[in-house]
């Protein structure tokens, strides 16, 4: 099993729609949480950062962490053609030290 | 606002050959990274740095790899002898804390032939 998995898409939505992006996980010792924004030939930006358990808002963007099922979402709400990107999801432990795990990435496509 | 900053951001090497990946971190920072991104594969770990010595490193990271802060404000990975493998996108990252997010770099796109 892998240890993070992300659908990698392609998703398309419609200008002005809410997307939900998922990631599930398997190591039970990940307690730190982010999501991160990558265009094209360019490096992961930091979105949204969440201990633990819990949602997290942040403009348009909302982070949500279920530990009991592992699984962590992004919901981005007005959704715009700017947002096209792929989004990663990464997590970390205490065991892990500073090491990031980080999904394969949802490649998002929000027409106008 | 601060940024990570790389260099070059593309660089063409012949296979055997050493290169030298170069990156400023943001000035305030403690922790500094080097992770990798073979072209449609995930964002992998390599090493991580603090208090001028490595502090975790994957499997990756084996002797043909090295990282230095020669001087207060530069932070370089070195690929001793490039294999084809080695081809990727390198990114540079730092943070403040440990497990806080990161700001990562644009990133230097090796190519090895």
């Amino acid at each position: 099993q892998k240890e993070v998995e992300q659908d990698p898409g392609p998703l398309s939505v419609p200008e002005g729609a809410i997307v939900s992006l998922n990631c599930t996980y398997s190591n039970s010792a990940f307690q730190y949480f982010m999501w991160y924004r990558q265009y094209s030939r360019k490096g992961p930006e930091l979105l949204m950062y969440t201990y633990s358990s819990g949602n997290k808002e942040d403009g348009r963007f909302t982070a949500q962490v279920d530990k009991s099922s592992k699984y962590i979402s992004l919901f981005i709400r007005d959704s715009q053609p700017s947002d096209s990107a792929t989004y990663l999801c990464a997590m970390s432990s205490n065991n892990a030290g500073n090491m990031l795990t980080f999904g394969g990435g949802t490649r998002l496509m929000v027409k106008p | 606002e601060p940024e990570v900053t790389q260099t070059p951001s593309h660089q063409v090497t012949q296979m055997g050959q050493e290169v030298i990946l170069r990156c400023v971190p943001i000035s305030n920072h403690l922790y500094f990274y080097w992770y990798r991104q073979i072209l449609g594969q995930k964002v992998e770990f390599l090493v991580s740095f603090y208090n001028n010595e490595i502090s975790e490193k994957s499997e990756i990271f084996d002797d043909q790899f090295s990282v230095e802060r020669p001087d207060g404000s530069n932070f370089t990975l070195k690929i001793r002898s490039t294999k084809l493998e080695d081809s990727a996108m390198y990114f540079c990252a730092s943070s403040v804390t440990k497990n806080y997010g990161y700001t990562f770099g644009s990133g230097t796109r090796l190519t090895v032939v």
